[in-house]
């Protein structure tokens, strides 16, 4: 089976930096996302990582470590607007079925930015 | 504004009616999804389809009767639903084969069944 666990709730200061953890236990790994999602509204897109290493695009930053199954978000100089829910997701290989792009997803982590 | 629109944005229905929900991609995508968002749960991948032709179904009831009848619109046709039916169905559309292949989604449809 596919099992993905992240941080139900986070808590941070505005200004400071957060890390949001994912762990995953999937077969056929072909990529993990990262995406935000603000209440009432659609999960949006942040990252995609497929090598080991850091991916670095503005103030959100995700690492993945494939042999350790694990993956990160970090977020920089947080602000309010950052306050929302982050989905961790799982790309499944599909090679035989051809069957497009099966996502796995993770409960989500909903991160609070307080003054 | 992600490209892919849904309606009704909130929708309340009775266990006997029937119902639709429809999706609309605008980016050029060759792949669309229903997703079933509950509170609490992971999103939960309903039905895949692929240059309309449908490749995946997640172990969903009946009830649940998807519809493409181009790469542009997707359909959920619901009825006899239950009352845990009450969800946030949510529509995406991907392009198969681009570099990172994320999908893109629409902003879901609120359904309660009383």
């Amino acid at each position: 089976g596919q099992n993905i666990d992240q941080p139900t709730e986070m808590t941070a200061t505005e200004g400071a930096i957060v890390q949001i953890n994912c762990t995953y236990q999937t077969s056929g790994f072909n990529g993990l996302f990262w995406y935000q999602q603000h209440a009432g509204e659609a999960p949006t897109f942040l990252s995609y990582n497929v090598l080991d290493g850091l991916e670095e695009k503005g103030r959100f930053s995700s690492f993945l470590s494939r042999s350790k199954g694990y993956s990160y978000l970090l977020l920089k100089e947080l602000q309010m607007k950052d306050s929302a829910s982050y989905l961790c997701a799982v790309r499944l290989r599909d090679g035989l079925t051809g069957g497009g792009n099966k996502l796995t997803f993770g409960t989500g982590t909903q991160l609070k930015v307080e003054l | 504004e992600t490209g892919v629109t849904q309606t009704p944005r909130h929708l309340v229905m009775g266990m006997t009616n029937k119902k639709s929900l429809k999706c609309e991609q605008h980016l050029g995508h060759n792949a669309m999804y229903w997703y079933k968002q509950s509170a609490k749960k992971p999103l939960e991948l309903m039905f895949v389809y692929n240059f309309k032709e449908q490749t995946e179904n997640n172990s969903v009831p009946s009830r649940f009767s998807p519809e493409c009848p181009n790469s542009s619109h997707l359909f959920l046709h619901l009825h006899t639903l239950q009352p845990e039916d009450s969800a946030l169905y949510l529509c995406a559309s991907s392009q198969v084969r681009a570099v990172f292949h994320e999908q893109f989604f629409g902003p879901g449809t609120r359904l309660t069944v009383l």
